[in-house]
């Protein structure tokens, strides 16, 4: 039972332009939400994270944009540059529940960001 | 300062044969995770550990797999008569687990080949 997912397994986008990464959970106690970027044969970097008090959050190139009603989140880069080429893990927490911070992880979104 | 730090980074055991994989997390962190990551999946939560308190095991597969944390820093992940469905790249990562910092800083991963 797949709780947070990424349904599409790539991208592909040309140099400037604007990657969109999507991702979507079915547990409605989730309430802190993560992206992770993971180069070959490296552990996974973490890039930016949202509250579910907020539904926008923004660092540089990176904006994650999330929608509560809809149990969807998506991490937007702009402009997109070829050393953002990687696997883009999407990640959530409970913590209102009072269980700890472990992570649930989505598959994995490779992206490919061509000159 | 350092990362989170791994050894060793590839293992191949034979069918049968109990392996200890080592985690250094950052220093100054109270928390400390372990996950792993089969082919073509996300990363799975096996453990957790914060400061003096109870470890989570809910996500360890079977009685086989076993960690602890010695002097709330290092810790050591064992699997005993390991199977070959246990190849994955296991990975560490450790976070100060606090209101205002709830990101977890991954190591690079141990590559476990069961043969």
């Amino acid at each position: 039972d797949q709780q947070v997912k990424q349904n599409s397994p790539s991208l592909s986008v040309q140099e400037g332009r604007i990657s969109i990464l999507n991702c979507d959970y079915t547990n409605s106690m989730f309430d802190y939400f993560l992206w992770y970027k993971k180069y070959p044969a490296e552990g996974p970097t973490f890039l930016i994270s949202i509250s579910s008090i907020k539904d926008k959050n923004e660092d540089g190139r990176f904006t994650v944009f999330l929608n509560k009603s809809a149990k969807h989140l998506s991490l937007h880069i702009v402009p997109s540059q070829p050393g953002d080429s990687a696997v883009y893990f999407c990640a959530a927490s409970a913590r209102r529940t009072g269980a700890n911070s472990k992570l649930t992880f989505g598959k994995g979104i490779t992206l490919s960001v061509r000159p | 300062g350092a990362g989170v730090s791994q050894s060793p980074s590839n293992k191949v055991t034979e069918k049968g044969k109990d392996v200890e994989l080592r985690c250094d997390p950052i220093s100054g962190h109270t928390a400390l995770y372990w996950y792993r990551q089969s082919l073509g999946q996300g990363l799975e939560f096996l453990i957790y550990f914060q400061g003096n308190s109870a470890p989570d095991k809910s996500g360890l597969p079977s009685d086989r797999f076993s960690a602890e944390r010695t002097g709330g820093s290092v810790s050591t992940l064992t699997i005993q008569r390991t199977q070959q469905e246990d190849s994955a790249v296991y990975l560490c990562a450790s976070s100060l687990d606090e209101v205002s910092s709830y990101e977890q800083y991954f190591g690079p991963g141990t590559r476990l080949t069961v043969t």
